[in-house]
């Protein structure tokens, strides 16, 4: 079956410190992989989404600057949270999608930032 | 821009109580709609695909519509199982399919 494991699942970070979040997709081509922020009493804000052979998108509020993220193949994706803040402290998720528009995004577990 | 209203925060409901969560949307293409479930400590599962208004989608004994005239979608359960607790989250996808738009989320607690 398709499943994406994201890795760490929780991690600790020292404010203005950075720290990188990965995104593995098993089972299936993750041609357009989002990313999301879920933060607390929050529903899902889309950071950015990357689609392989073109440009990142970046949702208003997030940056490439902030966020940069890495989508070099169809199995792999990476983002890094750059000087990280309380205000970026939440459960950043991984959603990836094979080839086809319109078919189910296989979401990770997450990775838990807490920004101390 | 797209956008997906949800406003059951939380739903507590006894084992074998009906399940009504409602959702609308606002968008200016042809949506495709979802309902994904997340359970403790998971990230969000897909449930259910509705793509054709007035037409059913069903998983695991949920059931999903949407009405295009009122621009809702909801989902129901006739009869809801401890299991079931969650929080429930609709969602809608842009014209291109790759963009998901989620509503705020319904905690469900279905006490024993």
């Amino acid at each position: 079956g398709a499943l994406v494991y994201q890795y760490p699942r929780r991690t600790i970070c020292k404010s203005g410190t950075s720290m990188r979040m990965e995104c593995q997709a098993v089972g299936f081509q993750a041609t357009s992989v989002a990313w999301y922020r879920q933060s607390p009493q929050k529903t899902f804000e889309l950071i950015a989404l990357s689609t392989v052979n073109s440009a990142i998108k970046y949702e208003q509020n997030f940056t490439q600057e902030k966020f940069p993220i890495s989508h070099p193949n169809l199995s792999f994706s990476s983002m890094t949270v750059l000087n990280a803040y309380l205000e970026d402290r939440g459960l950043y998720l991984c959603g990836a999608r094979a080839v086809i528009a319109n078919t189910e995004v296989f979401f990770g577990k997450g990775t838990r930032l807490t920004v101390v | 821009g797209d956008s997906v209203i949800q406003m059951q925060g939380q739903v507590t409901l006894s084992e074998n109580d009906f399940l009504f969560i409602n959702c609308t949307y606002s968008t200016t293409g042809y949506p495709t709609l979802f309902w994904y479930v997340q359970y403790s400590g998971e990230g969000p599962q897909l449930l259910l695909q509705v793509t054709t208004a007035n037409n059913k989608g069903s998983s695991r004994g949920f059931e999903a519509t949407y009405d295009k005239g009122t621009t809702s979608f909801h989902l129901q359960k006739t009869s809801v199982q401890e299991i079931d607790s969650a929080v429930y989250y609709c969602a809608m996808s842009d014209n291109m399919g790759y963009k998901l738009t989620f509503g705020t989320g319904t905690s469900l607690l279905v006490d024993p």
